[in-house]
């Protein structure tokens, strides 16, 4: 079973609307961390948020919002009054323990196109 | 920027070859971690080190191999490369105080875009 499940492939809004993209994670350890990370044309990784698997309270970063919510698995990210720079493949990721180490497993992503 | 430098950021070899990628990782960050990413596979986690001993391995190759040098740079070597190796493949470091590494932030660098043919 996949840890970190992105079931949005694409979507595209017009310039304006507000997008939520999906995340689901799959986990046994208590204790967890959860990240966002987008993927612009240029084609780098860009950090947007880490959120520990303790701390439920959801947070506004400008036009961005993050809803963690522990009993659905899911941690899902919210852009406001989207642009067209917000124009990505957006990735969740998931660090847990795997064998003696904590890695991060990444979704599959979901490209999202901001139309003007 | 994130801080993490990769170097190629392009590379363009024939099957059969060897290459090696480099990263340097962000002042003061101990870890080092390396990822390739590519259409079918998605972002693979492929090696950790740890302020030079490899401390994860994750969907590695045989024909690949990682190590960590005193100054904390990293280099990544692919070797009988195939077609399939083609991809970007990622540097990320983070702090990791402790070996567990309680979750740390990992910040990427550019990439290295890799094209066999």
């Amino acid at each position: 079973a996949q840890k970190v499940t992105q079931a949005q492939t694409e979507i595209s809004v017009v310039e304006k609307e507000d997008v939520t993209l999906d995340c689901v994670y799959e986990t046994r350890d208590t204790t967890y961390y959860l990240f966002w990370y987008k993927q612009p044309p240029s084609g780098e990784l860009v950090f947007l948020i880490r959120r520990n698997s303790f701390d439920e309270q959801n947070e506004i970063s400008g036009r961005y919002s993050w809803n963690f919510q522990k009993s659905t698995s899911s941690f899902n990210f919210t852009i406001t009054a989207s642009q067209v720079v917000d124009s990505a493949v957006y990735f969740c990721a998931l660090s847990d323990w795997s064998g003696s180490a904590r890695q991060l497993t990444f979704g599959s992503g979901t490209q999202l196109t901001v139309l003007p | 920027d994130s801080g993490v430098t990769q170097t190629p950021k392009h590379l363009i070899t024939a099957t059969g070859q060897r290459v090696t990628l480099r990263c340097s990782p962000r002042s003061g960050d101990l870890s080092v971690y390396w990822y390739q990413q590519s259409l079918d596979q998605g972002l693979q986690f492929l090696i950790q080190y740890y302020n030079g001993e490899e401390r994860a391995k994750g969907n590695i190759l045989e024909r690949f191999s990682a190590q960590q040098f005193p100054d904390l740079h990293s280099e990544l070597n692919l070797s009988s490369l195939e077609l399939g190796d083609s991809a970007l493949y990622f540097c990320a470091s983070s702090p990791s105080q402790t070996v567990a590494g309680g979750g740390d932030t990992q910040y990427f660098g550019p990439g290295t875009r890799l094209t066999v043919l």
